[in-house]
């Protein structure tokens, strides 16, 4: 089976400051993209970053940033210098080989920032 | 924000009555989705369709039923609604483009749903 988990239901950080937010996944496929989804209080999902598996540079987005673990199937997200405007549940998403993108999704971890 | 379009945003109905829930997209993408957000927020792929005539069930087994006779629309109808179907529906589209893992999906602002 393939398992999407975010251990933290959720966070507060200051703003200005970096936090980071956990995710673990488990596929047996050799080919699949990792997400990160946020959506914003009352507003559409969009996407954060994105990371493909047969990469091992960690992706950039501006203020995020992703820490792949492969072998341990592991992928954080780091978001550096956090404004107000970071506040939203982040969803971990992943699209494993085969499955024609569509998309496995964490539980999602509430993300407040704090003046 | 990306063109896809949900109505309407909110919902209240009486049990039993039957309703659609509206989704459309200007970006000329073939697949699309309908997600069910339960109150703690989880995601549950409820249906999806690769292209016009072509819709199949999700992960997540729902009553509703959707329909894919435009490349833009994508419908889904609730026959008979009860309070259990109570929650937030996003719809979502990408390209098709084979096995592309990488495309992003595009969220529609969602409809929020109440069955008294």
């Amino acid at each position: 089976a393939q398992t999407v988990t975010q251990s933290q239901p959720e966070m507060s950080v200051q703003e200005a400051e970096t936090v980071t937010l956990s995710c673990t996944y488990d596929t047996s496929e050799n080919n699949y993209y990792l997400f990160w989804y946020k959506q914003p209080p009352s507003r559409q999902m969009i996407l954060v970053i994105r990371q493909e598996a047969y990469k091992q540079q960690n992706a950039t987005e501006n203020r995020f940033s992703v820490n792949f673990q492969k072998a341990a199937k592991s992928f954080s997200l780091k978001i550096s210098d956090s404004q107000l405007g970071d506040t939203a549940m982040y969803f971990c998403a992943l699209a494993p080989g085969g499955s024609q993108g569509n998309l496995i999704f964490g539980k999602g971890t509430k993300l407040s920032v704090k003046p | 924000e990306a063109d896809i379009y949900q109505t309407p945003r909110y919902l209240v109905i009486g049990t039993g009555k039957k309703i659609t829930l509206e989704c459309s997209q200007t970006m000329g993408h073939d697949k699309m989705y309908w997600y069910q957000q339960d109150p703690g927020m989880e995601l549950h792929l409820i249906h999806y369709s690769y292209g016009v005539n072509s819709t199949e069930k999700g992960d997540l087994s729902s009553e509703s039923t959707v329909s894919r006779i435009r490349t833009e629309h994508f419908p889904l109808t609730l026959e008979s609604a009860r309070p259990s179907h109570t929650s937030q529906y996003l719809c979502a589209s990408k390209p098709y483009r084979g096995d592309r893992l990488g495309d992003t999906q595009y969220f529609g602002p969602g409809t929020r749903l109440t069955v008294l």
